[in-house]
């Protein structure tokens, strides 16, 4: 069956620039995450969702960043006025949900460079 | 202190050689213990998923979790060139708080 995908694979834009990264989950997992991962480092958690809960937005970085998740499938990380240290890969994994920790699925997430 | 710790690496091995990759980890509340392999460019893939303390064998790879010494492991056998990756630990006490490694990068030369 598909994986959970990924959109744009790579996004190239100017310091300022808003962006969308868009992921589209495992057909029925109920849980969503985004996280990013920048060169040498670990995995960082932004935000999750599950069903129709409120989404956990313990680890987003800062008010530029936002995601939403509609109709319980498909979900757009934005963020807003870019700066450069947002440049890193953006990760979106989907798992069955919260019963206990079932493990992730990731996409090959989307590679951001901001100029 | 980070909740986990993996040694960065890189590792290089020789083709055939038996590969061991660590994590340790604070938490003793962790019970739900993963590995995943990176490659270039590729988002992590789930290789292992182990509950609580113990041994668990797929084909070449085995996980071993010591809850005692907070320490968990993986082992590669007769390591090939398309091992060749990044390996990323994972654990989680439950629910969805997730905690990964940094990834430790593995070579295997042919």
């Amino acid at each position: 069956g598909a994986g959970v995908s990924q959109s744009p694979s790579n996004k190239v834009t100017e310091k300022g620039k808003d962006v969308e990264l868009r992921c589209d989950p495992i057909s029925g997992h109920t849980a969503l995450y985004w996280y990013r991962q920048s060169l040498g480092q670990g995995l960082e958690f932004l935000i999750y969702f599950q069903g129709n809960s409120a989404p956990d937005k313990s680890g987003l970085p800062s008010d530029r960043f936002s995601a939403e998740r509609t109709g319980g499938s498909v979900s757009t990380l934005t963020i807003q006025r870019t700066q450069q240290e947002d440049s890193a890969v953006y990760l979106c994994a989907s798992s069955h949900g919260t019963r206990e920790a079932q493990p992730q699925h990731f996409g090959d997430g989307t590679r951001l460079s901001i100029l | 202190q980070k909740e986990v710790e993996q040694d960065p690496g890189p590792l290089s091995v020789p083709e055939g050689a038996i590969v061991s990759l660590n994590c340790t980890y604070s938490n003793s509340a962790f019970q739900y213990f993963m590995w995943y392999r990176q490659y270039s460019r590729k988002g992590p893939e789930l290789l292992m998923y182990t509950y609580s303390s113990g041994n668990k064998e797929d084909g070449r790879f085995t996980a071993q979790v010591d809850k005692s010494s907070k320490y968990i492991s993986l082992f590669i056998r007769d390591s090939q060139p398309s091992d060749s990756a990044t390996y990323l630990c994972a654990m989680s006490a439950s629910g969805n708080q997730f905690y990964f490694g940094t990834g430790t990068s593995l070579t295997v030369i042919p």
